[in-house]
């Protein structure tokens, strides 16, 4: 069965400070792994999809890395409004249909 | 503005009953998927519909239902409900069935009392 684990549960910065999230995932093939942003009561927001080992992605303050086994999403110096829950989620080969299986993500709070 | 539209926002209803909940995809976008958001299950896929059609089925019970029309709109039926259906419920569309992410709409938050 996929699987895929998000560490920290949590996570507290303050303004400037930089940190990494991961997103460990066991597949019986990776079709694609995305990250999407969610703030408190709204749908998730697409980053990011990394689609073989070695592909990085960059935007503003936010960089993800793909691995055969994981994927970082760094945060560079955040702000306030970097809080929020980041969410990782992979597709399969093989697999009817577009479905995406996400981890339980992290939520991130940013201080000022 | 994702593009993707539910409705309702909000809904609070009695066990037992049944109601329908709405997505109007983004324009172009043939394909619609459902998910179920709790706080103790994250997000899980419940269906996909492409062009009209059922493409993918995850964890969803045999309570619920689904279906896309003609003008691409779709519609979940959750029936005889249940206390642990209460949830966020979102909608997400993409042009494709396969391939690439896809856009989420701002969700339904079904309250069952």
């Amino acid at each position: 069965e996929d699987q895929v684990t998000q560490s920290p549960e949590a996570l507290r910065l303050q303004e400037g400070e930089s940190s990494s999230l991961n997103c460990s995932y066991t597949v019986s093939g990776l079709r694609g792994l995305f990250w999407y942003r969610q703030d408190p009561g709204k749908g998730p927001e697409f980053l990011f999809t990394l689609y073989s080992a070695g592909e990085e992605k960059e935007k503003e303050r936010l960089k993800a890395t793909l691995t055969k086994k994981e994927s970082f999403l760094h945060i560079t110096a955040p702000k306030p409004e970097d809080s929020a829950t980041y969410l990782c989620a992979v597709q399969v080969l093989k697999a009817a249909g577009n479905k995406l299986t996400f981890g339980g993500g992290t939520r991130v709070l940013v201080k000022p | 503005d994702s593009g993707v539209t539910q409705t309702p926002k909000h809904l609070i209803t009695a066990t037992g009953q049944r109601v329908t909940l709405r997505c109007s995809p983004r324009s172009g976008d043939l394909s619609v998927y459902w998910y179920q958001q709790s706080l103790d299950q994250g997000l899980q896929f419940l269906i996909q519909y492409y062009n009209g059609e059922e493409r993918a089925k995850g964890n969803i019970l045999e309570r619920f239902s689904a279906q896309q029309f003609p003008d691409l709109h779709s519609e979940l039926n959750l029936s005889s409900l249940e206390l642990g259906d209460s949830a966020l419920y979102f909608c997400a569309s993409s042009p494709f069935g396969q391939g690439e992410g896809y856009t989420f709409g701002s969700g339904t938050r079904l309250t069952v009392v």
